[in-house]
């Protein structure tokens, strides 16, 4: 699965839109970015994920690049609750029943401030 | 979305001791669950894959006789620390995938005194 670069850490004023980067710039054809955050002491929790073209669904914007080297993940009104540390995943899609593990590098620490 | 559980969420036992973390698909079937550890202020680290009939199958550097892995069912995966110690004191989290999205437990906090 393709490596990726995050920055460590971001802040962002609460009703405001986070955008975080994450640069992918050795991805293949067939690798999907996905989008992964974890709250301080739980279990990452899944955000969106998409190939080619831009992704919405009710929890955030997914921006992808044409040439696909670069990602953009949009919370479009930031909370305190979305305070985490936010991972971007590149891997292959897989077919039912044919699961594979998530490589997690170190992420993006947000930090939605009041 | 799918839900994933683990238990117990939290435990504390004495060195020596073997714990043993349920991990649970509650409303889907999973033949393949993943086990991730995850040290203070560091990322998740896979530990093994557990399939579901068959052994699991063990990221380089993890004993496979210390973290014992069972996956007797299509909703049940379970990990056992044997002989624990303090330097087994992590963050367990477990993982189970339907339709291309992982869902991930809430993970179980092993404090080895």
């Amino acid at each position: 699965d393709a490596k990726t670069t995050q920055p460590p850490s971001m802040d962002c004023a609460e009703g405001r839109a986070a955008n975080l980067p994450c640069n992918h710039s050795t991805i293949s054809g067939n690798e999907y970015v996905y989008w992964y955050r974890q709250i301080h002491s739980q279990g990452p929790q899944y955000i969106i994920h998409g190939l080619k073209n831009n992704e919405t669904n009710e929890m955030a914007s997914l921006i992808i690049t044409e040439d696909r080297k670069s990602s953009t993940l949009i919370l479009p009104h930031a909370t305190l609750r979305d305070t985490a540390v936010y991972y971007c995943i590149v891997r292959l899609y897989i077919s039912s029943g044919s699961a594979r593990q998530l490589t997690f590098g170190s992420g993006t620490q947000l930090t939605v401030l009041p | 979305g799918a839900v994933v559980s683990q238990h117990p969420s939290r435990v504390i036992c004495k060195s020596g001791t073997s714990v043993k973390i349920e991990c649970r698909s509650l409303d889907f079937q999973a033949t393949t669950m993943f086990w991730y550890r995850q040290f203070p202020k560091k990322s998740l680290m896979l530990m093994a894959t557990s399939n579901e009939g068959s052994k699991a199958t063990y990221e380089q550097g993890v004993e496979k006789d210390k973290f014992l892995i069972n996956h007797a069912s299509l909703t049940l995966s379970t990990l056992t620390v044997t002989s624990a110690h303090p330097e087994d004191s992590s963050f367990y989290i477990c993982s189970a995938e339907r339709t291309a999205e992982q869902f991930f437990g809430p993970g179980t906090r092993l404090t080895v005194l």
